[in-house]
């Protein structure tokens, strides 16, 4: 069975810091996909990043950037420079393998961007 | 082009009355996922169609929920008879193919009040 850990429930930051967000992964699968959604105050779920099992290169996309580590199956996600408007919480999720496109999702982390 | 639109927003309703949630996918979309999140189990799958055929409803909490999808367009959920534990947000997404890798498109979610 998969497993998606955010340890992390909530993290308050003033603005202009920088936010990491930690996520542990558990999976027998070779091929899997990993995922960031965000949930602002609002409630609707946004897709922000996807990242396969056989792609380990990090990436920066404008403020986020992620760091995907298969030896430590973690695939932590960072808020450069936050802002009042990435207060929202966010969700790392899992898919692939004998469950297909099913998305199995941490239990989410609360970020406050303070002013 | 139109988001995933589903209906109604909030509901309220009483103890053993039925309640029917509907969900309309992007279009050209073949899966169809039903979520519910809740503080105390977070975001976990429902059921999900492929092609207006159900594929998995091992999350289907009971038999009090039922899930169809008469077509491409429209599936709803009921709840019947409801109890205040299924009082939830519940989500309906929809995604594009296949394979893991695609991303899901979340609605804004119904909100769930039993009373």
């Amino acid at each position: 069975a998969q497993k998606v850990t955010q340890a992390q429930t909530e993290i308050s930051v003033v603005e202009k810091e920088d936010v990491t967000l930690d996520c542990v992964y558990e999976t027998r699968d070779t091929t899997y996909y990993l995922f960031w959604y965000k949930q602002p105050p609002s409630g609707e779920l946004v897709f922000l990043i996807r990242r396969n099992s056989f792609d380990e290169q990090n990436e920066i996309s404008g403020r986020y950037s992620w760091n995907f580590q298969k030896s430590t199956s973690s695939f932590n996600f960072t808020i450069t420079a936050s802002q009042v408007v990435d207060s929202a919480v966010y969700f790392c999720a899992l898919s692939g393998g004998a469950a297909g496109n099913k998305l199995t999702f941490g239990g989410g982390t609360r970020v406050l961007v303070k002013p | 082009d139109a988001g995933v639109i589903q209906s109604p927003r909030h509901e309220v309703t009483e103890m053993g009355q039925e309640v029917t949630l509907r969900c309309k996918p992007i279009s050209g979309h073949d899966y169809l996922f039903w979520y519910r999140q809740t503080m105390m189990r977070g975001l976990e799958l429902l059921i999900y169609f492929n092609n207006n055929v159900p594929i998995d409803d091992s999350g289907m909490p009971e038999d009090r929920f039922s899930a169809k999808m008469p077509n491409a367009s429209f599936s709803t959920l009921k709840i019947q008879p409801s109890e205040p534990r299924d009082s939830a947000v519940y989500f309906c997404a929809s995604s594009p193919g296949v394979y893991s890798y695609n991303e899901q498109f979340f609605g804004p979610g119904t909100r769930l009040t039993v009373l």
